[in-house]
């Protein structure tokens, strides 16, 4: 069951540049999408999200992207900084039921090198 | 800033036994979540916690497994009879009553079953 995917497992970029990290889903009765960032033994932290109804959503260094028609969203990080270096998570909540579980892709690690 | 807190953080224990993973969710918060994280894995939502009962469970939560609040502040999750393949990161996330999605976790338990 891969509703949500990630196909990218890792990402390498200079430290300044554009972070692009890429999320596929296939159901439709998804509504609400999240990035969540992971450093290792600690639990994921929700970074910033978008509702189906929008295509994009800033806050400071990032930016999601929503294509419907694609089933493809997008998280830019831009500039890049060391610190960014985590695994980013894409989530999905379902608008059927309201129980708000979120389905998580595989995850892409992200290395920001100075 | 309110967090969601976990313990312990990392418990060992043999096959067969009972073990209770503990959580305490952020204050205002009503819906309570547990998700695991095998190893290199993706993280896998396990069940949902709302208004003192299971709103939905994925197949992964059968028999052994129960959820309980049994105070104002604790949420716990019991596993009762312990298999090699529960080894896992458990993960505790809590989100408030509204339109928005966000859930916040916590740091995440380490159960290693031997």
């Amino acid at each position: 069951d891969q509703q949500v995917k990630q196909n990218s497992p890792s990402l390498s970029v200079q430290e300044g540049r554009i972070s692009i990290l890429n999320c596929d889903y296939t159901n439709s009765m998804f509504d609400y999408f999240l990035w969540y960032k992971k450093y290792p033994a600690e639990g994921p932290t929700f970074l910033i999200s978008i509702s189906s109804i929008k295509d994009k959503n800033e806050d400071g260094r990032f930016t999601v992207f929503l294509n419907k028609s694609a089933k493809h969203l997008s998280l830019h990080i831009v500039p890049s900084q060391p610190g960014d270096s985590a695994v980013y998570f894409c989530a999905a909540h379902s608008d059927s039921g309201n129980t708000g579980k979120l389905i998580f892709g595989q995850g892409t690690t992200l290395q920001v090198k100075p | 800033e309110p967090e969601v807190t976990q313990t312990p953080s990392h418990q060992v224990t043999q096959m067969g036994q009972e073990v209770i993973l503990r959580c305490v969710p952020i204050s205002n918060h009503l819906y309570f979540y547990w998700y695991r994280q095998i190893l290199g894995q993706k993280v896998e939502f396990l069940v949902s916690f709302y208004n003192n009962e299971i709103s939905e469970k994925s197949e992964i939560f059968d028999d052994q497994f129960s959820v309980e609040r049994p105070d104002g502040s604790n949420f716990t999750l019991k596993i009762r009879s312990t298999k090699l393949e529960d080894s896992a990161m458990y993960f505790c996330a809590s989100r408030e009553q509204g339109g928005s999605y966000e859930q916040y976790f916590g740091p995440g338990t380490r159960l290693t079953v031997t």
